[in-house]
This record gives C-alpha cells, structure tokens and sequence, in this order.
C-alpha cells in the first residue's frame, strides 16, 4: 500500500532556530500534500496544501512566512518551522492521497517541541 | 466555509458493547472518509464513501453515507480492547480537492 514517510518523528529545538520537517511518498507521486497541526486530544487542523513545483496554499490564519512549505519534487515535501517558539510546539503532520478513490495516507507525524 | 461537526467528541463502553460515532456537514459532500488514530499514532485510512445512502461493511465495522450526502455514521459492534482510538470522519467537497476534518470520537474500551 501507499507509504508516507515523515522525519524526523521528534525534535527538540530551540527558541529562535528553525526546524525542517520532510515526507516522502515511497511509492507513489504526490503532486499534492497536505500539512496540518494537531493539538493534544484535537482534531487535525489543515495548515496548508503543497502543490508540487508551485506555491503553497495557506490556510487563513496561518502565517506563509513562519511556515515555509517547499515542494520540489512529486515525492517530496518539506515544511519548515521558522524562528520557532514554544507556542510552535505541536504534532504536524503531513499527507497525501494516491487516487481520489482513496484517502489520505498519513505520514508519521513529528512531535515539535520549542524550549 | 465547510464545517464537519462530529459527536459524540468522547465515548467510554464496555468490551462487547456496540459504539456508534456520527458525522454532520454543513453542506453536501461528495465523499466521506473516515479514519482511526491510535493513541500517539497517526490517522490511519479505513474507507471513502461516495454513493448517496452507501453502506459499507468491514468485519465489525459498519459505515453508512445519507441519503442528502450530508451526514455519515461509523458503527463497531461488540467493540474489542483493539478498538481504542480517535476515529475521524472527513467530508470533501471535491473528488480531488482537500477534506474538512471532524474533531474526532475518541473511544475508550473497558475490558
């Protein structure tokens, strides 16, 4: 089946650096992925969807230049967490879907925590 | 915009016990998806409907699609200490374009 592939799975960082987070389609091209924010014991919260050699698009409310999404290749995505702050820290998570007959397959999540 | 709403947002049964999680939309879908999370995991894809009055089945699950397209059930007889977990439904509007998320039913089972 479809694999999603998301590292790193945890990272400790420091206020004021940055922090990349990838996910790779293993075995399929995704020309979309989607990234969201989860929030203890809450639903997933959409940040954004990569479109593969275009800009992102951004949820309202969620700011372009903190979250920087790149997605340079169709298996490829990275989400960047810039001058991060503990109010960063949260579950992201990214997917994509294989054919529109079938849902999303989930990365692993990356659990990102500012001190 | 899109609203998915889910209830009920928690439900403690006892093994054996049936358990139903029920999903609402503000405006008609043209599918719904529904998916589990284990606890520290991530959401994990169990089935797409996209026929109005749908009903699909795996093993204990049962999933159902309304008639309007505008709400869905996911149904687990005799739940299984194997159940726990936040079960999602999301609703897309589009077959390619992104779904809404419900805030999820999180299921506890006491063996």
């Amino acid at each position: 089946g479809a694999v999603v592939s998301q590292h790193p799975s945890r990272v400790i960082c420091k206020s004021g650096t940055s922090v990349k987070i990838e996910c790779r389609s293993l075995d399929f091209q995704a020309t979309t992925m989607f990234w969201y924010r989860q929030f203890p014991k809450q639903s997933l919260m959409l940040m954004a969807t990569s479109n593969e050699g275009s800009k992102a698009t951004y949820e309202q409310g969620v700011e372009k230049d903190k979250f920087l999404i790149n997605h340079a290749s169709l298996t490829l995505s990275t989400l960047t967490v810039t001058s991060a702050h503990p109010e960063d820290s949260s579950f992201y998570i990214c997917s994509a879907r294989v054919n529109v007959g079938y849902g999303y397959t989930f990365g692993s999540g990356t659990r990102l925590t500012v001190v | 915009g899109q609203q998915v709403m889910q209830i009920p947002q928690y439900q403690h049964v006892q093994e054996g016990e049936d358990f139903t999680t029920y999903c609402n939309s503000s405006t008609t879908l043209s599918n719904i998806q529904w998916y589990k999370q284990r606890p520290g995991g991530h959401p994990v894809f169990l089935i797409q409907l996209v026929k109005s009055g749908e009903v699909k089945k795996q093993k204990r699950l049962t999933f159902q699609f309304g008639e309007a397209k505008k709400n869905s059930s996911l149904h687990i007889t005799a739940t299984q200490t194997t159940d726990v977990g936040t079960y999602f439904c999301a609703g897309g509007t589009t077959n390619a374009g992104k779904s809404t998320f419900g805030d999820g039913t999180t299921l506890t089972v006491k063996p």
